[in-house]
C-alpha cells in the first residue's frame, strides 16, 4: 500500500485568485494522478502526472487552468487557477503502485471558491 | 469506451442487514477494485479484484470477468459502513481508471 497526505486539507477562497495544492507519497512512484470529484458526483480524471514529462490533460482540462507539476518521483502539485465557484469540488491524488496495479488516494482538498 | 454501470444507486438498510452492491461493466477489464468513500470524502481501498473471490472480514467481492459483472456483499452492517461504495476499472494501457457513479448506502441504527 502506500500513504499519501495532501495539503491543505480544505480551504476557502475567492474567485479570481489560485490555489496550488500538494501531494506526497511515502514511496517512489512513477504514475500519480488528480481527480476532481464535484458535490455528490463520481470522480472525474484531470490529468495523468508522470515524472520527466509534461502532463496529460483528460478532454475538458487544459494546463492554463490546471497547471501540474511532478519534481520528483513522490511529489506533484496541482494549481487550480483564476477560481470561479464552479471549481467548488474536492480534489483528489492517486498513485499506482506498479507491483500491484492497485491505485489509492489521499484524503482529498476540499475546495469552496466564493 | 468503457461503460461502468452501478446498481443500486442509493440503499437504505437497518443495521445488522446484509446488502449486495452490482457493478456492471461493458467490456473486457485489466483491474477492477472497490472504493468505499466514506462521510469525510475518503476514499478507502476495499477490494482489488480483476477476477475471482475475495474476503476481508464482514466484506467480500466477486468478479466474473466472463460476464462482466462484479459483486459487494457486506454483511451484518454497521452504521460506520455509510458512505458511498464506487467501484472503478482500467480497461485500457494508460493505467486510468474509469468509474461508476457510485451506490450511496446508508445504514440506520
Amino acid at each position: 500500500s502506500a500513504v499519501i497526505s495532501q495539503k491543505p486539507s480544505r480551504d476557502i477562497c475567492q474567485r479570481g485568485t489560485s490555489l496550488t495544492i500538494q501531494c506526497q507519497v511515502d514511496s517512489q512512484v512513477t504514475m500519480m494522478f488528480w481527480y476532481r470529484q464535484q458535490p455528490g458526483q463520481s470522480l472525474t480524471l484531470i490529468a495523468t502526472a508522470n515524472q520527466g514529462s509534461e502532463a496529460t490533460y483528460e478532454s475538458g482540462f487544459v494546463i492554463d487552468k490546471f497547471p501540474i507539476s511532478r519534481p520528483n518521483l513522490t511529489f506533484s502539485t496541482l494549481t487550480v487557477s483564476n477560481m470561479s465557484p464552479e471549481d467548488s469540488s474536492i480534489y483528489l491524488c492517486s498513485v499506482d503502485l506498479w507491483d500491484s496495479n492497485e491505485q489509492y488516494f489521499g484524503p482529498g482538498t476540499r475546495l469552496t471558491v466564493t | 469506451g468503457i461503460q461502468v454501470e452501478q446498481s443500486p444507486p442509493d440503499l437504505i438498510l437497518q443495521e445488522g442487514a446484509n446488502s449486495t452492491l452490482r457493478c456492471n461493466f461493458s467490456d473486457s477489464v485489466n483491474n477492477l477494485q472497490w472504493f468505499h468513500q466514506n462521510p469525510w470524502g475518503q476514499l478507502i481501498n476495499l477490494f482489488y479484484i480483476p477476477s475471482g473471490t475475495k474476503q476481508n472480514g464482514r466484506l467480500s467481492a466477486t468478479t466474473v470477468a466472463t460476464e462482466r459483472y462484479s459483486l459487494l456483499y457486506i454483511s451484518s452492517s454497521q452504521t460506520t459502513d455509510s458512505g458511498v461504495y464506487f467501484c472503478a476499472v482500467e480497461g485500457g494501457s494508460n493505467y486510468q481508471l474509469i468509474w461508476g457513479a457510485g451506490t450511496k448506502l446508508i445504514i440506520k441504527p
